[in-house]
């Protein structure tokens, strides 16, 4: 079963407005962590915003907000105010916490979304 | 210089060549990994190195080749490769505390572009 789903292959977003990029996984462990990414077409892997999954307040980073819906095991990128520059792909992704578990500290990934901006 | 730089960008070899992708993080973190990235493929976790030691081998077959002589240093030598593993290769790092893991993103770098003719 997949871990990290990304629903939308594509995205396009008018320049100033704001979008959202879905994720959803699946996990069994009670401590875990949620991560986004931005991958230019340069191939660099920026690290955007975290979410814990004991947060109870959703993670904001300047432009990028996550929608943490934990029972509903979603973790959603906001970008508010889109620029030119964030067309790229983007990837949501997980660690897992427990320990001694096959899937102990590694980040998995999801397919990505490639978000385009339009001015 | 800060971050997580690999080297080359770019890299041509025939099947039956020897080469070394070069991997350095100056964030003084204690974890590496290698991860590939094909084309409609989601990133695949190939290697992970926590304090020089090799804690994870994702079933990478054998001309795949990972060094990691210290913590800021990690290395896949590359021989005999298959144009299937035509792909960019990633190097991370992250600073990952006693047993919690989960907390700690993984800083990239620009990748090294393979390509195998």
């Amino acid at each position: 079963a997949q871990k990290i789903t990304q629903t939308q292959p594509g995205m396009f977003v008018q320049e100033k407005e704001a979008v959202t990029l879905d994720c959803t996984y699946d996990t069994s462990d009670q401590s875990y962590g949620l991560f986004w990414y931005k991958q230019p077409s340069s191939g660099e892997m920026i690290f955007l915003i975290y979410q814990g999954s004991y947060d109870e307040q959703n993670a904001t980073e300047g432009r990028y907000s996550l929608n943490f819906q934990k029972a509903r095991k979603s973790a959603n990128l906001v970008i508010s105010a889109s620029q030119l520059g964030d067309s790229a792909m983007y990837f949501c992704a997980m660690r897992e916490g427990r320990a001694g578990g096959t899937s102990y500290g590694k980040l998995t990934f999801g397919q990505g979304t490639i978000l385009t901006v339009h001015p | 210089e800060t971050g997580v730089t690999q080297t080359p960008r770019h890299l041509v070899m025939g099947m039956t060549n020897k080469k070394s992708l070069k991997c350095e993080q100056h964030l003084g973190h204690n974890a590496m990994y290698w991860y590939k990235q094909s084309a409609k493929k989601p990133l695949e976790l190939m290697f992970v190195y926590n304090f020089k030691e090799q804690t994870e081998n994702n079933s990478v077959p054998s001309r795949f080749s990972p060094e990691c002589p210290n913590s800021s240093h990690l290395f896949l030598h590359l021989h005999t490769l298959q144009p299937e593993d035509s792909a960019l290769y990633l190097c991370a790092s992250s600073q990952d505390g006693g047993g919690v893991r989960y907390n700690s993103p993984l800083h990239f770098g620009n990748g090294t572009r393979l390509t195998v003719t």
